[in-house]
């Protein structure tokens, strides 16, 4: 069974702030991919990133920063400096290798940066 | 370019009424999804087309008739919905390799039963 939880339901940030959203998940699957997207007001999710199970190493975008922790199945998010447009949505998904190709969704953090 | 489009982006409809939602992708993608998103949930996966063939369904009413006429095109015929089925409804699209590849979104269409 695959599961992702992001057990932040809300965050509330002061313009220029770091922040740091969580997500956990759980499979059996050896081989997996994980993903952020985006969502804000208007709707539509918008891709991130997607790492491999396989590929430990962390990302820099930008503002954007990922950890991926395969010892604690972790891959959280973290915005630099954030700004009012950062406001959205996130949601973390996890793809097993095996099955079809679903995308299991955490329940979403919403992230309100207040200028 | 990663551009999903859907059309219409906003649907009001009653319970008699019959309607229809379109995607359209040309990035060549051969996978093509269908989700239901309910507010302040994630999306849900209601249908998968692979290589235009309906793939995967997930227990979805027979009032939602998904179709993929060719490559670039998905619709979604709705007929006799309920006003629970008020939603947004995203289309994705992605490429089909051994790996599990990114699936791309369009805009949603927000659809409200009355």
């Amino acid at each position: 069974a695959q599961k992702v939880t992001q057990a932040q339901t809300e965050i509330s940030v002061v313009e220029k702030e770091d922040v740091t959203l969580d997500c956990v998940y759980e499979t059996r699957d050896t081989t997996y991919y994980l993903f952020w997207y985006k969502q804000p007001p208007s709707g539509e999710l918008v891709f991130l990133i997607r790492r491999n199970s396989f590929d430990e190493q962390n990302e820099i975008s930008g503002r954007y920063s990922w950890n991926f922790q395969k010892s604690t199945s972790s891959f959280n998010f973290t915005i630099t400096a954030s700004q009012v447009v950062d406001s959205a949505v996130y949601f973390c998904a996890l793809t097993p290798e095996t099955g079809a190709n679903n995308l299991f969704f955490g329940t979403g953090t919403r992230l309100t940066v207040i200028p | 370019d990663t551009e999903v489009t859907q059309t219409p982006k906003h649907l009001v409809m009653g319970m008699t009424n019959k309607k229809s939602l379109k995607c359209e992708q040309h990035m060549g993608h051969r996978a093509m999804y269908w989700y239901k998103q309910k507010a302040k949930k994630p999306p849900e996966l209601m249908f998968v087309y692979s290589y235009e063939k309906l793939s995967i369904n997930e227990s979805v009413p027979s009032r939602f008739s998904p179709e993929c006429p060719n490559s670039s095109l998905l619709n979604l015929h709705l007929h006799a919905l309920q006003p629970e089925d008020s939603a947004l409804y995203l289309c994705a699209s992605s490429q089909l390799t051994p790996t599990r590849e990114t699936q791309y979104f369009g805009p949603g269409t927000r659809l409200l039963v009355l």
